[in-house]
């Protein structure tokens, strides 16, 4: 799937370098978030989530922080390399609403 | 598990004309998701079942769309009649209780 396009903010980053990829929500009743990429042509693709009782969560090459005060997620990616350009977005769930909602997503371009 | 399977891949079609698509979700996850992927409108949830009964419908843009899931291995989104502005890629996700989300390869429908 096409992902959406021309408005998505970038972030650009040298091969090697870490990125950030942030992301913010509105919902303060949300308990779970989770973060996903998606390549051109390709359904999003889980990569790490975070229940609102964690700060931090570290996967592989990844980590992904929480701040409830200011309703405020990011994404860290650490050496990134070129097979990491893609579109990320995060995602919320409440619980009670059972929804998973996305945000508009950020294009990450790795360059060499 | 193959993962979430959606058919058919692509689609075109006449406006007016009813379009089907379909979804088999992962074995065993009890809930499922159908997205909306635009440019201009991101990633919209549709509707979503859990346990094969619709639990919040109020994304599904007009009557015109309907949704059904027969059975725990299989949905479908009709859209009847289809208009240009149904243009997008449509995507399946299934999980459990809402977590971890897996989406399936989108179907991308084009009314002309």
């Amino acid at each position: 799937g096409e992902s959406v396009g021309l408005h998505l903010p970038t972030l650009s980053v040298q091969e090697g370098d870490n990125s950030i990829i942030n992301c913010a929500y509105s919902n303060s009743a949300s308990d779970y978030f989770i973060w996903y990429k998606q390549e051109s042509g390709k359904g999003p693709q889980f990569i790490i989530d975070i229940r609102s009782n964690m700060d931090k969560r570290q996967g592989q090459r990844v980590t992904v922080l929480l701040n409830k005060t200011v309703k405020h997620l990011s994404l860290q990616i650490a050496a990134t390399q070129p097979g990491d350009s893609a579109v990320y977005f995060c995602a919320d769930f409440s619980g009670g609403y059972n929804k998973l909602i996305f945000g508009a997503g950020t294009r990450l371009a790795v360059h060499p | 598990d193959a993962g979430v399977i959606q058919s058919p891949r692509h689609e075109v079609t006449e406006m007016g004309q009813e379009v089907t698509l379909r979804c088999k979700p992962i074995s065993g996850h009890n809930s499922l998701f159908w997205y909306r992927q635009t440019m201009m409108r991101g990633l919209e949830l549709l509707i979503y079942f859990n346990n094969n009964v619709p639990i919040d419908d109020s994304g599904m843009p007009e009557d015109r769309f309907s949704a059904k899931m027969p059975n725990a291995s299989f949905s479908t989104l009709k859209i009847q009649p289809s208009e240009p502005r149904d243009s997008a890629v449509y995507f399946c996700a299934s999980s459990l209780w809402g977590l971890e989300a897996f989406f399936g390869q989108g179907t991308r429908l084009t009314v002309v």
